[in-house]
């Protein structure tokens, strides 16, 4: 299967700062991809869709100015948690999407683990 | 998508087959059954999906019942590291999102 990966693994941050995810599809362009966000024994809840050189469509509930999203380039989208409060802290999941099959394929990335303190 | 129903957590016996049930009684014609299975602190992984007919491929079986209103997920010969939170999604199919549910927990044992 495809691969896709996210930087960092993990990031502890201060309340108050602003941390960027990056999440990269390695060997596959992925013109739509998705930022997820997981709490500890949640499942996953979807953030935002992100196409490429558009802007991100956010989910209800979930603030496009504190989490600004870029999609600049067919393999590579980021996350910028700004002004992180210790309630963001949570597992951060992107996934690139492709149809080059004929039908959608979802990778998912390894997540990110922030911590706010 | 339509809403999926199930168990909350099952065991299986490393070496037998892993049986994981899932209702989806609203689901359209046009809806595909996929699974995905989240492995601790692990983004989740692709396993199989299937619209009308059982698929198999090298990881799992999927059986979807004649009026599509439920499928199984088969893991013909469970291991350890087939521990996980597996999730059975409904889905259009066409670059939309997928919409996760609280997925069945399999522990596999010794």
């Amino acid at each position: 299967g495809a691969v896709v990966s996210q930087h960092p693994s993990w990031v502890i941050c201060k309340s108050g700062t602003s941390v960027k995810i990056e999440c990269r599809s390695l060997d596959f362009q992925a013109t739509t991809m998705f930022w997820y966000r997981q709490f500890p024994k949640q499942s996953l809840m979807l953030m935002a869709t992100s196409n490429e050189g558009s802007k991100a469509t956010y989910e209800q509930g979930v603030e496009k100015d504190k989490f600004l999203i870029n999609h600049a380039s067919l393999t590579l989208s980021t996350l910028t948690v700004t002004s992180a409060h210790p309630e963001d802290s949570s597992f951060y999941i992107c996934s690139g999407l492709t149809t080059a099959r004929g039908y959608d394929e979802q990778y998912f990335g390894p997540g990110t683990r922030l911590t706010v303190t | 998508d339509a809403k999926t129903t199930q168990p909350t957590s099952m065991d299986c016996a490393e070496g037998r087959a892993a049986n994981l049930p899932c209702n989806h009684s609203t689901i359209s014609g046009n809806e595909y059954v996929y699974w995905y299975r989240q492995i601790h602190s692990q983004g989740p992984q692709y396993i199989i999906h299937g619209l009308k007919n059982n698929e198999t491929n090298e990881m799992a079986s999927l059986i979807i019942t004649e009026d599509r209103k439920s499928s199984t997920l088969i893991l013909p010969h469970a291991t350890l590291r087939d521990t996980a939170v597996y999730y059975c999604i409904t889905h259009h199919g066409t670059a939309s999102k997928l919409t996760f549910g609280t997925g069945t927990r399999l522990q596999v044992t010794l």
